[in-house]
């Protein structure tokens, strides 16, 4: 069992390209999310789908798009990236309420 | 503006030594989880804690759960060096708030030998 796998691991980016973060999960959870991991912020949602269909903004959702494509995938998308979205990217994903999250294993992200 | 709040943010503690991490949330809620981070890796579930007075426990850890406080607590018994690690609790409000869970701000936890 895979549980929520996470593609690319690591990414360099130029100030300006535009990138896409990939997010599966094999465990048939209905909601996905996506958080950003910074030092001293502790983690900040970037936007969510509670369930295939729907998305909503998080906390720090300027700057990125989402799309559920099915129960499975949930993408994010930087479209002109900048320096302040260097971070790790942690995709995780929930059964439903009363359940905890299972994290993949994260992005990490670098835009110069 | 739900809020959840960890102190202490950093914790040195000595091997053998017992402390108490504490996360305080200001909304309603009887869902509570507990995480564990090693430096560059990813989150994995501790604890789960769905109700009131709620206890689990594995090995030298230890969550509670007093939801008419708006408190969680993490035991750490008799520290030992694996425990060293960043300690997330995170809440699962209402669903007025929608379906995700809102973390404090984590706890980096280093056990000297």
């Amino acid at each position: 069992n895979a549980g929520v796998t996470q593609t690319p691991k690591f990414q360099v980016l130029k100030t300006g390209q535009s990138m896409t973060l990939q997010c599966a999960q094999d465990m048939n959870h209905n909601s996905m999310y996506w958080y950003r991991q910074d030092p001293g912020m502790g983690l900040r949602l970037i936007y969510y789908s509670a369930s295939e269909g729907t998305t909503d903004k998080g906390e720090v959702p300027n700057g990125y798009n989402v799309s559920r494509l099915n129960k499975r995938e949930f993408s994010l998308r930087l479209e002109s990236a900048a320096p302040s979205q260097t971070s790790v990217y942690f995709c995780a994903s929930r059964k439903g309420r009363s359940y905890g999250y299972t994290f993949g294993s994260g992005t990490r992200l670098t835009v110069v | 503006e739900l809020k959840v709040e960890q102190n202490p943010l950093f914790l040195s503690m000595q091997e053998g030594k017992n402390y108490t991490i504490y996360c305080n949330y200001s909304t309603t809620s009887d869902r509570l989880y507990w995480y564990r981070q090693d430096p560059g890796k990813s989150l994995e579930s501790l604890f789960v804690l769905l109700s009131n007075g709620a206890v689990k426990q594995e090995g030298r850890l230890m969550a509670s759960l007093d939801t008419k406080a708006r408190l969680s607590t993490l035991h750490i018994t008799a520290a030992v060096h694996d425990l060293s690690a960043t300690y997330f609790c995170a809440v699962d409000p209402n669903m007025e708030y929608g379906n995700k869970l809102v973390f404090g701000a984590g706890t980096i936890l280093r056990v000297k030998s």
